[in-house]
């Protein structure tokens, strides 16, 4: 299994404001995916980052609003920005094995 | 593109007794069927999983129950402890690498003393 780590843990940000998340995987891997929990909600896949390219956008998520960056495979992050109360979530990075898939601890923001 | 509903959104059982959690996806083409519990606070974990080419699967307490023909699979949960209570989420995909998950809105397992 991958080891991920996820910073900040947490933070309390300002409207208007952005917020740049950052992954770090124990191990190469191809392609993370960034998830979006909103309270007491399922996980809602946001983008899929791959390494060399652009990444893959869900519909509902644009990359205005979600840039992302993969400079090695190894790493990510994911920033929120011009933040309003509504994108007061759990952002979570997550990377595939063969099969499973791993999440990282989470990222819980709160946006006033 | 796939979809997943998941049933009961919450459940409470006493310790000791059987839960059951049942989703139904749509795209027949899923072939990869896990299960993520979540406690209060803490990031989704695979507890178990199944695929297309499996009918049932066990790890100790734990179940998973595959029904292609109708396009759903249950988890089973024996003998429940306090430390079960949790939000549990299924979720399929096609299986093949980089292919999307689609999580189902999740179901809130309590048990009660």
């Amino acid at each position: 299994s991958a080891v991920i780590s996820q910073k900040p843990s947490r933070d309390i940000c300002q409207r208007g404001t952005s917020l740049t998340i950052q992954c770090q995987v124990d191990s190469q891997v191809t392609m993370m995916f960034w998830y979006r929990q909103q309270p007491g909600q399922s996980l809602t896949l946001i983008a899929t980052a791959n390494q060399g390219s652009e990444a893959t956008y869900e519909s509902g998520f644009v990359i205005d609003k979600f840039p992302i960056s993969r400079p090695n495979l190894t790493f990510s992050t994911l920033t929120v920005s011009n933040m309003s109360p509504e994108d007061s979530s759990i952002y979570l990075c997550s990377v595939r094995g063969s099969t499973e898939q791993y999440f990282g601890p989470g990222t819980r923001l709160t946006v006033t | 593109g796939e979809n997943v509903e998941q049933h009961p959104s919450t459940l409470s059982v006493q310790e000791g007794d059987s839960a059951v959690i049942k989703c139904t996806y749509s795209d027949s083409a899923s072939n990869y069927f896990p299960w993520y519990k979540q406690e209060l606070g803490k990031r989704p974990q695979l507890i178990i999983d199944i695929r297309s080419n499996v009918g049932e699967k066990k790890d100790q307490r734990i179940a998973v129950t595959l029904n292609k023909t109708a396009k759903h699979f249950s988890l089973h949960i024996t003998e429940t402890q306090p430390e079960d209570s949790a939000v549990y989420f299924c979720a399929a995909s096609r299986g093949n690498y980089g292919q999307n998950f689609v999580f189902g809105p999740g179901t809130r397992l309590s048990v009660l003393p």
